[in-house]
């Protein structure tokens, strides 16, 4: 069984839509991140939550919502769905530790992917 | 500009072959590299970390450059498994979540060919 699981794997939703995106994960960690990635963009990060009580906007948040209900769970949400959130999103894990010095040491686990396409 | 820029291709190489990929980034103080492989349609997988001594791991070798701020990326005797989009990642503090995030590069794609 994946240790990172994503709901639904595809969805095709029309602009102004609500839609929530799901990501479970069984691997403990505590980290868990939500990107998406577009051609030409690469990876770039939505929302990150390093604990069940804490949520930080990543580089682009706006017209997007998190909940994390559970260590195991963190969900995205598109209150009104617009065609620019077109994209393949990733919700990831992470076993982060500081080695000292500002390094760390981190792997981060992603899901399979959610691709969307709004309409 | 951008955090972590990389050329994206694509290469085409013979089996067998040495290919490298550079990739460059911004913020002098980063301290932690990564190189991550995506199949085509999957997820990203980390397939190295980058030390700042240079790491190898089997036909893989990682170098990091501080003083020009790149990363690089070397694989000798290319097998056709390793086609693959390979994406350079810098942990950086983020200017605009004060924190400190992960940064991926867009991918720079290879192609093995037989």
């Amino acid at each position: 069984d994946a240790d990172v699981t994503q709901t639904p794997r595809n969805r095709i939703t029309k602009t102004g839509k609500r839609i929530m995106l799901e990501c479970s994960q069984t691997k403990g960690h505590d980290r868990m991140y939500w990107y998406r990635q577009d051609p030409g963009l690469g990876l770039r990060l939505i929302y990150y939550s390093f604990d069940v009580k804490d949520i930080n906007k990543g580089e682009i948040s706006d017209g997007y919502s998190v909940s994390r209900q559970a260590q195991a769970k963190f969900s995205l949400s598109l209150e009104s769905a617009i065609p620019n959130q077109t994209a393949l999103y990733f919700c990831a894990t992470s076993d982060f530790s500081a080695m000292g010095s500002g390094r760390i040491r981190e792997t981060q686990y992603f899901g399979p992917g959610t691709r969307l396409l709004v309409l | 500009r951008k955090e972590v820029e990389q050329d994206p291709g694509p290469f085409n190489v013979p089996e067998g072959a040495t290919v490298a990929f550079n990739c460059t980034y911004s913020n002098s103080a980063s301290q932690s590299f990564f190189w991550y492989r995506q199949d085509c349609r999957k997820e990203p997988k980390l397939l190295m970390s980058v030390y700042s001594s240079g790491n190898e791991d089997g036909r893989f070798t990682a170098q990091l450059n501080r003083a020009s701020q790149y990363i690089s990326l070397l694989i000798r005797d290319s097998k056709l498994s390793d086609s693959a989009t390979y994406l350079c990642v810098v942990n950086s503090l983020s200017h605009q979540t004060g924190a400190n995030n992960l940064f991926f590069g867009t991918g720079t794609r290879l192609t093995v060919i037989p």
